[in-house]
Formats: structure tokens, C-alpha cells, sequence
């Protein structure tokens, strides 16, 4: 089975632009997350979606967005795009959204590089 | 954002020994999740744990729910040079958030 696919792989944007990311997850995984990894750092919790409805949301901006399609992939989307929006921008799916046992597996990422 | 305190930041060993590393947190969690990330690419899963005090093993890989909830430990035993890499603990207590560790990177000296 295919694991997390997160397209595009590499992107580059100036500054004031712009940026959709797409995630696909695991076949029957319901529950989609977004991160923002900085270099030398751990993942950042961005949003979390289930059922096409957000279920969390991290300590980012309003120009960050989202949603959750009846397939279950997912977009990301900035807008006013900053230098420090440079990063690499994760996906993770998991089977359950809540409860003792949800387990989330990470997609290869999208590195987004603003100048 | 808040993360999780993690420890050590690297480690430089030899080939064939055995590697520790442990995170700490201030609240309680449901789960302990552990990942490896190599260069470019997404956290890999290695070992989940969901009740405390539960001991886990992966292959050489072990980890352990601590008993308090606040704290997980993973050991490498006879390292190899695949297991180069960054190490990251992720916890979530219940119906929120997973929250990541600050990461140990694992150097392997021939």
C-alpha cells in the first residue's frame, strides 16, 4: 500500500506570493495533520482535519489555511508569504483522530524556500 | 511552540554500541510515539506506545512508556551505521495535539 504522498516535492516562492500543498493519505486513514519544520527543529503542529472538518489547530497565523476533501486528501494553503514561511512542510495521516491509539505516519514533505 | 525536552542533543558512538536517549515533559500523555528522520525526508514511525510503563521492542530498537506518563525512553543496542540520523519523541495527551521533542542527533564514528 502507498504511504503519505505530498506533492510538490521542492518549491520556490518570493515573498508577498501565495502557496497551495497537497497531501494524499494512507488508503483508509481518515484524519489528516499539517507541520511546519524549521531546520534543527522538531515538527510544528499546524492543523488537524477529520471528516473534512478541522479538529485542531496550532499557534500559526491566519494566513495559513486548510481543508479536507471527501477523499480525504488535503491542502495546505499561505498566503503573504514570509522568509521565515521557509521550511518543510509535513503531513501525517492517521486511522483515529482521538482516543488512546492514534498513530500518526508522516508523508516525504514539501520544502518550501521563500526568497 | 511548546516541545518537548529531549535528551541528549547528539551523540557520537562507535559502531556496535549501544545508544540511549529520553524525553521529558510537564504533562501528562496518552501516547509516546517514536520517529527517525533522515536528511530531506519525513519522520519515519519506529515505535508507539499508548499505557504507561509499557516496554516496546523493534528490532534492536526498545522503548519504554514511563510510569509517571511524563516521560519515554528509546535504546539502540549494537548501533549500525543506518541508524545515522535524527531521533524525535512525539507525546499527545488525550484529544490533543501531538507535540514533538527538540530531536537527538545520532553520529556514528568509523
Amino acid at each position: 500500500d502507498a504511504g503519505v504522498t505530498q506533492s510538490p516535492t521542492h518549491l520556490i516562492k518570493t515573498r508577498g506570493q501565495h502557496v497551495t500543498l497537497r497531501c494524499s493519505p494512507i488508503s483508509g486513514h481518515k484524519s489528516v495533520s499539517w507541520y511546519q519544520q524549521v531546520l534543527g527543529q522538531g515538527p510544528q503542529f499546524i492543523f488537524q482535519y477529520y471528516e473534512k472538518e478541522e479538529r485542531g489547530r496550532g499557534n500559526f497565523p491566519d494566513r495559513f489555511s486548510a481543508r479536507q476533501f471527501p477523499n480525504y486528501s488535503s491542502e495546505l494553503n499561505v498566503n503573504a508569504l514570509l522568509l521565515g514561511d521557509s521550511a518543510l512542510y509535513l503531513c501525517a495521516s492517521s486511522l483515529v483522530t482521538s482516543g488512546s491509539r492514534e498513530t500518526q505516519y508522516f508523508g516525504p514533505g514539501t520544502r518550501l524556500l521563500v526568497l | 511552540g511548546q516541545q518537548l525536552n529531549q535528551s541528549p542533543q547528539s551523540m557520537f558512538i562507535q559502531e556496535g554500541e549501544d545508544v540511549s536517549m529520553n524525553c521529558t515533559s510537564s504533562s501528562i500523555f496518552n501516547t509516546w510515539l517514536w520517529y527517525k528522520q533522515d536528511p530531506g525526508e519525513g519522520p519515519v514511525l519506529l515505535i508507539a506506545l499508548y499505557k504507561a510503563g509499557e516496554l516496546t521492542s523493534n528490532g534492536r530498537l526498545t522503548a519504554q512508556f514511563g510510569i509517571t506518563r511524563k516521560d519515554s525512553f528509546l535504546n539502540i543496542s549494537a548501533s549500525i551505521p543506518s541508524d545515522v540520523g535524527i531521533y524525535f519523541c512525539a507525546g499527545q495527551p488525550l484529544n490533543e495535539k501531538l507535540t514533538f521533542g527538540t530531536g537527538t542527533r545520532l553520529t556514528i564514528i568509523p
